[in-house]
């Protein structure tokens, strides 16, 4: 059974640093790319970024404007996003989500986390 | 710009069925997209994958209920038999793999009367 479990979020004044981090399990994480999606309270859900199995391609929301870096590590299967000179804007349950096509890259999501919520606020 | 337009919501009693829409912007009218559901206070689940031939693949665990179609730029979610547990938001979702991009739709919120 697929898990994806988030973790990392919390309180940050404008202008901090935070990094998520998604552990998971029952499949082979390396050959599947990975993303973050995040919805703000009461909002829609928003992509964020994508990282590709082995973690040599990553692309952004064209809003992030460079302020994010999505990484992972696949000897510890976790995926990880650092998010820097966070802004009011940035507040959101962030979802972790995996790719549903082995060794594809943007494509369907097929298994979501539960979330971590990120909130920035002074 | 890829695009996908949802109703802001839907109804349909208990026991009936509904059809969601999803309509992709011109341009793109042969895109797969996904339907994925969202209960109250909790993370969005993966429902299926539908082509624009109207050929779709389920999640795991995805009951006979829930059916996908497809025409022209018009994608849709049929839920039959609906359930209490069954009122939560869709939303629909495409990608530009040469545009390396994620698009979702602004969801439907569900409502079963």
């Amino acid at each position: 059974e697929v898990q994806l479990l988030e973790s990392g979020g919390g309180l940050v004044q404008p202008g901090g640093s935070l990094r998520l981090s998604c552990a998971a399990s029952g499949f082979t994480f390396s050959t599947y790319a990975m993303s973050w999606v995040r919805q703000a309270p009461g909002k829609g859900l928003e992509w964020v970024s994508e990282i590709s199995g082995s973690g040599g391609s990553t692309h952004y929301a064209d809003s992030l404007k460079g302020r994010f870096t999505i990484s992972r590590d696949n000897s510890r299967n976790t995926l990880y996003l650092q998010m820097d000179s966070l802004r009011a804007e940035d507040t959101a349950v962030y979802y972790c989500a995996k790719s549903g096509i082995n060794s594809g890259y943007f494509c369907e999501f097929d298994n979501w986390g539960q979330g971590t919520l990120v909130t920035v606020s002074s | 710009q890829l695009v996908l337009t949802q109703s802001p919501s839907a109804s349909a009693s208990l026991g009936a069925s509904v059809k969601l829409t999803c309509t992709l912007s011109s341009g793109h009218i042969n895109y797969a997209i996904a339907w994925h559901q969202q209960q109250p206070e909790r993370g969005p689940r993966y429902l299926m994958k539908l082509n624009s031939d109207g050929s779709h693949t389920k999640g795991d665990g995805i009951p006979d209920r829930f059916s996908g179609s497809s025409s022209g730029a018009e994608r849709y979610l049929t839920i039959s038999s609906l359930q209490s547990e069954d009122e939560a938001d869709y939303y629909c979702q495409t990608w530009g793999t040469g545009l390396y991009s994620v698009v979702f739709g602004g969801g439907t919120k569900l409502t079963v009367l």
